[in-house]
């Protein structure tokens, strides 16, 4: 199975700074042939349903505001947060969807400094 | 409205089953796979199943080693419902257990989770 190592696990950031949370895979999850990589965030609050932010490592789900930022490839993944709101404040997970079983990362919560 | 809601959560004692339900709405139902995901108490995320779509040559289950043998999901298009049968039950099968639809990035297998319902609590104790 591929490990997904998220960190920190806890990111205190004041409102409007910017957030940077890393996510590293235990295998390469970059596909030559169609040169993505095969990687989504997520965000989670309570009461609420998981909800898909980023996919292809990159590319912002519809409706995600733009403040959300996903990088990397290969191995080292990010997704920043640029001037953190109040309504940000969740934990963020990364997985990887390029080998069955797709697995996660431990989580970060974002909480406001 | 896109929405999966789950149900059939519930106390258990170990060694017993109980089945899980997820009813969906809002797309086209038996066009994507489906998918099981179960959080712990104050823990991560961990996959526990997929149900494939049915392309016309039947559809493919695949679960990690921690469920295999132990946990079955299946679909019923007509009603557009997933179901997730848990038997042998054990404590740490304990969690907040999700029904996720699959994004389709993959044509079988792992892939991301577009859109997720709010869970169903299963706890296995005596």
């Amino acid at each position: 199975d591929i490990v997904m190592t998220q960190f920190p696990d806890s990111l205190p950031v004041s409102l409007g700074e910017r957030a940077t949370i890393n996510c590293k895979s235990s295998q390469n999850i970059l596909y030559s042939s169609n040169n993505k990589n095969y990687l989504a965030w997520y965000q989670q609050k309570p009461g609420q349903p998981l909800k898909l932010l980023i996919y292809w490592a990159s590319t912002r789900e519809s409706g995600v505001p733009d403040r959300f930022t996903g990088s990397g490839s290969g191995t080292d993944f990010s997704l920043t947060i640029n001037s953190l709101q109040a309504e940000d404040v969740a934990i963020y997970y990364c997985q990887q969807y390029f080998i069955t079983p797709p697995t996660f990362g431990g989580g970060t919560n974002v909480e406001i400094k | 409205q896109v929405q999966l809601v789950e149900s059939g959560g519930g106390v258990v004692q170990p060694g017993r089953s109980l089945r899980l339900s997820c009813v969906a709405s809002g797309f086209t139902f038996s066009s994507f796979g489906m998918h099981w995901v179960r959080q712990a108490p104050g823990k991560g995320l961990e996959w526990v199943a997929v149900i494939s779509y049915d392309g016309g040559y039947g559809t493919n289950e695949y679960y990690p080693d921690s469920v295999k043998g132990r946990f079955t999901i299946s679909r019923d298009n007509s009603k557009n419902m997933v179901y997730l049968q848990m038997n042998s039950l054990r404590p740490d099968d304990t969690a907040m257990y999700y029904c996720a639809k699959a994004a389709g990035y993959q044509p079988l297998g792992a892939d991301a989770f577009d859109v997720w319902g709010q869970g169903t609590m299963v706890t296995v104790s005596s």
